[in-house]
This record gives structure tokens, sequence and C-alpha cells, in this order.
């Protein structure tokens, strides 16, 4: 049965660097198919995009983001860590990670297809910026 | 980088009807990597639909997802009261992932 779960402090003071732990299991961070990605939901918003990293180490963040999100992974612990700095109220959120899928089919003409998607959620961790 | 834009905001439907929801991309995708996941109050997304019409492991038949280019839709053909909740539209490329804003399916 493939989990994740999130872990990390519930409460942050503004201006200090949140530090997030995914842990996984049920699948290895060194699958070639599969990485990990950091997601956050502010209360009552759409999901908001953060960070990936996939089994070769690539890693990638969303743009708006960039400068303050340092993703790494430690396979052997089977974790995911996402390193938030400069943390602002408006970072008050639930935060999850997910198990990214990369899944490949043949087409009708022989040709590689290649599907990405979120397949196993976390249930979430709930962090606020307050002073 | 991609813009994903979901109508209605918010449909209100009466169970047993056909719910359509929409999700358009500010320029043409990789139907490949165009994915739906629904999300109830107080938990996680799930995956439902991937490759913009593929369903998920143990998503029944009644959601189906359907599109290409820019425009892509999630029917849910009778609504079942477990599926009054938000919906999501997903895509990556470029090694970036960009959600849609959500549709809320209320009941009526």
């Amino acid at each position: 049965q493939v989990t994740l779960k999130e872990s990390g402090p519930v409460l942050v003071k503004p201006t200090e660097t949140l530090t997030l732990t995914c842990t996984v299991s049920g699948f290895s961070l060194s699958n070639a198919k599969m990485g990990v990605n950091w997601i956050r939901q502010s209360p009552g918003k759409a999901l908001e995009w953060l960070a990936h990293i996939f089994s070769n180490d690539e890693k990638s963040y969303s743009t708006s983001l960039k400068s303050r999100l340092t993703i790494s992974k430690d396979t052997s612990k089977s974790q995911v860590v996402l390193i938030m700095t400069n943390m602002d109220p408006v970072d008050t959120a639930t935060y999850y990670c997910a198990r990214t899928v990369m899944d490949i089919a043949v087409g009708v003409a022989s040709e590689f297809i290649y599907y990405y998607y979120m397949d196993v959620w976390g249930k979430g961790t709930t962090v606020a910026v307050s002073s | 980088e991609i813009v994903l834009t979901q109508s209605p905001g918010t449909l209100s439907l009466f169970p047993g009807e056909r719910a359509t929801l929409s999700c358009r991309a500010s320029q043409s995708v990789n139907s490949n990597h165009l994915a739906w996941y629904q999300q109830k109050p107080g938990q996680a997304p799930r995956l439902l639909i991937y490759g913009a019409s593929t369903r998920a492991t143990g998503i029944p038949d009644r959601f189906s997802g359907s599109g290409s280019g820019t425009d892509f839709t999630l029917t849910i053909s009778r609504l079942e009261p477990e599926d009054f909740a938000l919906y999501y539209c997903q895509h990556f490329g470029r090694s970036l992932w960009t959600f849609g804003q959500g549709t809320k399916v209320e009941i009526k």
C-alpha cells in the first residue's frame, strides 16, 4: 500500500524558514517512473503547486516561489524535504505531498506516450504563520 | 506559463443529473499530461482522470474525461450524493505543474 505522510511545524513566525518532510512507503524514491510533488492550499483557495523532484534528482519549482524553495530527497530514508524561506502570513496553508507517476504507454504507431499525474496524496499538514 | 481556467465556478445540480465541467488552457497543451482531481472538504485531492480521458484505478465509470488542444471536459453522467465536491484540472508541461482554480459541484 502506497502512503505519504507530511510532517513539520504547526506554527512558524514571519521571516522564519519552514522545513517540511514527506515520508513515503510502499514505493521507492529511486523508482525511475516516480517522483514527489509538494502542493499547498490556503484556506478557501485553490491548489497551488510548489515543487517536484524525480528519481533522477531532477527538480522543478513554482515560478513565483522559486527563490524561496528548495526540495531534496533522501532515498535511504524514503523522505522528501521541502524548505521554504522567509515565511509570511500569506503562506498559511495546508501543505500536501503527492506521488508523481510518469507512465509510459506505446501508441498505435509504436510511439512512446508519456503520462504524468499525481496518483496518491498525503493527508496534508497545516502550517500557520503568525507572530 | 500555461494558465488553466475552469468554468463554471459553481455548478448547482440535483442528484441524478449530468455535470459538465470545463477546463480551458491558455495555449494548446499535451492532453496526455492533463488530469482531473476531486476534493472533498477536509480531505486531500483524489485522482480521477489522467491523460485527459483515462480513469484512475477504482474510479466509477460515471466519470469521464475528454478534450484536446485547449479545451477539456470532465463529465459526471449521473451525480451521486458523494460526487458533490470540488474538482480541479491540472497540467504538466516544461517541468511545471499548473492547477485550475476549481469548480464546485453543489446540491441544488
